[in-house]
């Protein structure tokens, strides 16, 4: 059982849809980030959350808008987005100024 | 562009056997290094970290880093079939993590 928690698992979505993916880690950390895992090609960094505030936008299309609440939970607000954003997006979560990242179970998107 | 090359593979080996997973990285300046696990349909798990020259050990992982050459490796000894996954390298690169795209292990019984 993984300490970051992932939900849906998966998710078919239209390009119209208005979806949001949401983490929750039960560990104490206070870092928090969203990866995109495409086949064929290395994890891409999407955003980063260091005490509930953001500290990373890796030039992410708006139709990606990212949510903290608290150190907690996560949230990834989907919108209008387009057949390429099909991925396994996945959580995770760090100590704060640890490098060492604990992953969630990951979320496999498909835009139809 | 920094970036952390790796063999995609499949890389094939006995059960029993070694199984070396090279990982190569661009800048030069890199501090941190690090080795994921990824099972199939299973979110990457951390197996390794190091940091400084030479071999670290851990059960039947060694973590092996050169900077003058710029490649960190990860031998796993006894290799079971159960360590069939992807791994994947990541090296910290001024601020950021940078993951290569990972190494298909196969260990046939």
């Amino acid at each position: 059982e993984t300490g970051v928690t992932q939900t849906p698992r998966h998710l078919v979505m239209g390009m119209t849809n208005k979806k949001s993916l949401k983490c929750e880690q039960h560990l104490g950390h206070n870092a928090m980030y969203w990866y995109k895992q495409s086949a064929k090609k290395p994890l891409e960094l999407m955003f980063v959350y260091s005490l509930e505030e953001r500290v990373e936008n890796n030039s992410v299309p708006s139709r990606f808008s990212p949510e903290c609440p608290n150190s907690s939970h996560l949230f990834l607000h989907l919108h209008t987005l387009q057949p390429e954003d099909s991925a396994l997006y996945l959580c995770a979560s760090s100590p704060l100024g640890d490098e060492k990242l604990f992953f969630g179970s990951g979320t496999q998107l498909s835009v139809l | 562009q920094k970036e952390v090359e790796q063999n995609s593979g499949p890389l094939s080996v006995p059960e029993g056997a070694i199984a070396s997973l090279n990982c190569t990285y661009s800048d030069r300046g890199s501090q941190s290094f690090f080795w994921y696990r990824q099972y199939s349909g299973k979110s990457p798990e951390l197996i390794m970290s190091i940091y400084s020259n030479g071999d670290k050990e851990d059960g039947r992982f060694t973590a092996q880093l050169n900077k003058a050459s710029q490649y960190v490796s990860l031998l796993i000894r006894d290799s079971q079939p159960s360590d069939s996954a992807t791994y994947l390298c990541a090296v910290r690169s001024t601020d950021k993590l940078i993951f290569g795209t990972g190494t298909r292990l196969q260990v046939f019984p």
